[in-house]
């Protein structure tokens, strides 16, 4: 079975600009959690999405926002980027059948965006 | 506010060694508690997951164990070997919530 993909993996933008990065998740799994990773930050929760709609968001801005579509496929949005937004972006989904949960996540190998 | 430690940050030690990384947790009311590794420059790879009910989950060389009401886990790996040189992290879910809370890692380097 597939594991989960992100693309695009490297990502160049200029501040200011805009950037969607996508995540599959694993067959059959229906949520889908984002989070960033800096040297600094370390790893914070962005948000998770199950059955197309968010369930958990974390402490970023509104320029941060995401998606889910009736495939379990998700989408993260970030606009006016900033070079603080420079980072790992990590996607995981769990299987999570019925809607309950915390079940295991499983990672993807991240997008990394460099804002300059 | 739930907050997660991992200590040391970095250690070293030979090949062949048994050694025990430490998580602690402030809160006890975790659902469930995830160990990770990290390659540099690649996403997570999860090790082990105890749920708050368990006491300890094992996979291969991995054993890792959970006492909630003191707000520690660890995670034992036997016979260290080279391939096992990444970083470790642990993360704790609450409730029914998918917001994982994560430590800052614990670097591992085992020397041959």
């Amino acid at each position: 079975k597939a594991g989960v993909t992100q693309t695009p993996r490297y990502l160049i933008k200029t501040r200011g600009q805009q950037v969607t990065l996508s995540c599959s998740p694993i067959s059959g799994h229906r949520s889908v959690s984002w989070y960033q990773q800096t040297p600094g930050q370390g790893l914070q929760f962005l948000f998770e999405y199950f059955s197309e709609t968010q369930r958990n968001k974390g402490n970023f801005p509104g320029r941060f926002s995401g998606r889910q579509f009736s495939n379990s496929r998700s989408e993260m949005n970030v606009s006016t980027l900033e070079l603080g937004d420079s980072a790992l972006y990590l996607c995981a989904s769990s299987l999570d059948l019925f809607g309950g949960g915390p079940y295991e996540q499983y990672f993807g190998p991240g997008t990394r965006l460099t804002v300059t | 506010k739930q907050e997660v430690t991992q200590i040391p940050a970095a250690l070293s030690v030979p090949e062949g060694e048994n050694l025990v990384l430490n998580c602690s947790f402030t809160d006890s009311a975790i659902y469930n508690l995830q160990w990770f590794r990290q390659d540099p420059g690649k996403g997570l790879t999860s090790l082990l997951l105890i749920q708050s009910s368990q006491r300890e989950q094992t996979s291969g060389r991995l054993n890792a164990s959970l006492d909630k009401s003191s707000g520690r886990s660890t995670l034992y790996i036997a016979a260290s070997q080279p391939g096992d040189s990444a970083t470790y992290l642990c993360a704790v879910s609450m409730d029914s919530n998918y917001q994982l809370i994560w430590g800052a890692g614990t670097k591992l380097i085992i020397k041959p």
